[in-house]
């Protein structure tokens, strides 16, 4: 168990809506970071979080946003989905803020489904 | 532009065989980091590398870093079941969009062990 909690743990969603994913970093750590797993695109990252400020960003889509709050958890929002979209998306925390050499803590992932 | 390459992307091994798993940038790294995926798991960290030539272990688990900061290696002795599952190495590449370093993760390479 890395302490990284994500929820929902599935979610199945029709083309053209919108959903939202949760992710609660390690105890301490500031950094949340983004990512989408599918099986031709590898691990992708999305957009880095630290301590409520974006960081940095990925390959993120214009439909496709996130914020951290006060209390450091995160939420990734998806909207006008496309069945290109389903995958498995991650959230990962790190202490400090630098993705370069930080360490980072994995959660079990959300897996989405658009049909 | 700059990537992280890894190969092979499958590899099927033979109980108690050994194999090579090779990770290889298009620019130098300040450091290089490698992550384990069990099936329907989470990735989760195995290792930093951070001087030219280091050379780490873990138990039947060899990590080596190139002289040049460019390649890296794990190289994994007597496979056992445990070993299944997708190995990435990931490195930190500069992002002129966002003038920062994002860790950019290498496609995986999927171990199967024939008992």
């Amino acid at each position: 168990d890395s302490g990284v909690t994500q929820t929902p743990k599935h979610l199945i969603t029709a083309t053209g809506q919108r959903v939202t994913l949760r992710c609660s970093p390690r105890s301490g750590d500031l950094s949340v970071y983004w990512y989408q797993q599918s099986l031709d695109q590898g691990l992708q990252f999305l957009i880095q979080y630290y301590n409520g400020e974006e960081r940095a960003k990925g390959n993120i889509l214009e439909r496709f946003s996130a914020q951290q709050f006060p209390d450091l958890h995160s939420e990734l929002n998806l909207s006008s989905l496309e069945l290109g979209d389903s995958a498995l998306y991650f959230c990962a925390s790190s202490l400090g803020r630098l993705a370069s050499t930080d360490t980072q803590y994995f959660g079990p992932g959300t897996r989405l489904t658009v049909l | 532009g700059q990537q992280v390459m890894q190969i092979p992307q499958y590899q099927h091994v033979q109980e108690g065989e050994d194999f090579t798993t090779y990770c290889n940038s298009s620019t130098t790294l300040s450091n290089i980091q490698w992550y384990k995926q069990r099936p329907g798991g989470h990735p989760v960290f195995l290792i930093q590398l951070v001087k030219s030539g280091e050379v780490k272990k873990q138990k039947r688990l060899t990590f080596q870093f190139g002289e040049a900061k460019k390649n890296s290696s794990l190289h994994i002795t007597a496979t056992q079941t445990t070993d299944v599952g997708t190995y990435f190495c990931a490195g930190p590449l500069f992002s002129q969009g966002t003038n920062d370093y994002k860790l950019s993760f290498g496609a995986g390479t999927t171990v199967t062990v024939r008992a």
